[in-house]
């Protein structure tokens, strides 16, 4: 089994539709991310947390937010969803003081119409 | 944090080695470089990562050179599956910031 899964893994939405992507993770790491990633650019960081307590916007954070539910957990919502927000959407965990090893899960493909 | 610069694209033949360069000429005593790779639409896959010794390990090997400026992964033995757009990022190890800073990257493309 994978160790960092995402679901859903294709996703159509209309605008103005809230939709909430979901990561899991097996690893036991502390940290967790979530990036967006346009075609042919790379990827952009949108939330992260290093504890269930910890949450922090990254680059691109507006028009989404985030739930830590539990160490292995980590939900990214579109309160309302718009065209450019269609994007393939990565998790990612990483230990605590390895930030910059991480471990990627397999991306959400998002189409908002 | 450093600048990273790597070639747009590289073609290597199956069975040979593919070596992927990256400048990083401003890059300070403290940060690290780190290899990703990312499969076509596939999450980036973590390769190795080093300071200024050279690191092997079951994917690849990191050549850094010794003014730490540059340097060179190889895959020693390039496959089919190789082929994939390879990142260079340079960071401080453990820094609190949270995010990996992807480039453009290197896209090799293993030919048989």
């Amino acid at each position: 089994d994978a160790d960092v899964t995402q679901t859903p893994r294709n996703r159509i939405t209309k605008t103005g539709k809230r939709i909430m992507l979901e990561c899991s993770q097996t690893k036991g790491h502390d940290r967790m991310y979530w990036y967006r990633q346009d075609p042919g650019l790379g990827l952009r960081l949108i939330y992260y947390s290093f504890d269930v307590k910890d949450i922090n916007k990254g680059e691109i954070s507006d028009g989404y937010s985030v739930s830590r539910q539990a160490q292995a957990k980590f939900s990214l919502s579109l309160e309302s969803a718009i065209p450019n927000q269609t994007a393939l959407y990565f998790c990612a965990t990483s230990d605590y003081g390895t930030s910059y090893e991480q471990y990627f899960g397999p991306g959400t493909r998002l189409t908002v119409t | 944090d450093a600048k990273t610069t790597q070639p747009t694209s590289m073609d290597c033949a199956e069975g040979r080695a593919a070596n992927l360069p990256c400048n990083h000429s401003t890059i300070s005593g403290n940060e690290y470089v780190y290899w990703y790779r990312q499969i076509h639409s596939q999450g980036p896959q973590y390769i190795i990562h080093g300071l200024k010794n050279n690191e092997t390990n079951e994917m690849a090997s990191l050549i850094i050179t010794e003014d730490r400026k540059s340097s060179t992964l190889i895959l020693p033995h390039a496959t089919l599956r190789d082929t994939a757009v390879y990142y260079c990022i340079v960071r401080v190890y453990g820094g609190s910031q949270g995010n990996l800073i992807f480039g453009k990257g290197t896209k090799l493309s293993v030919k048989p």
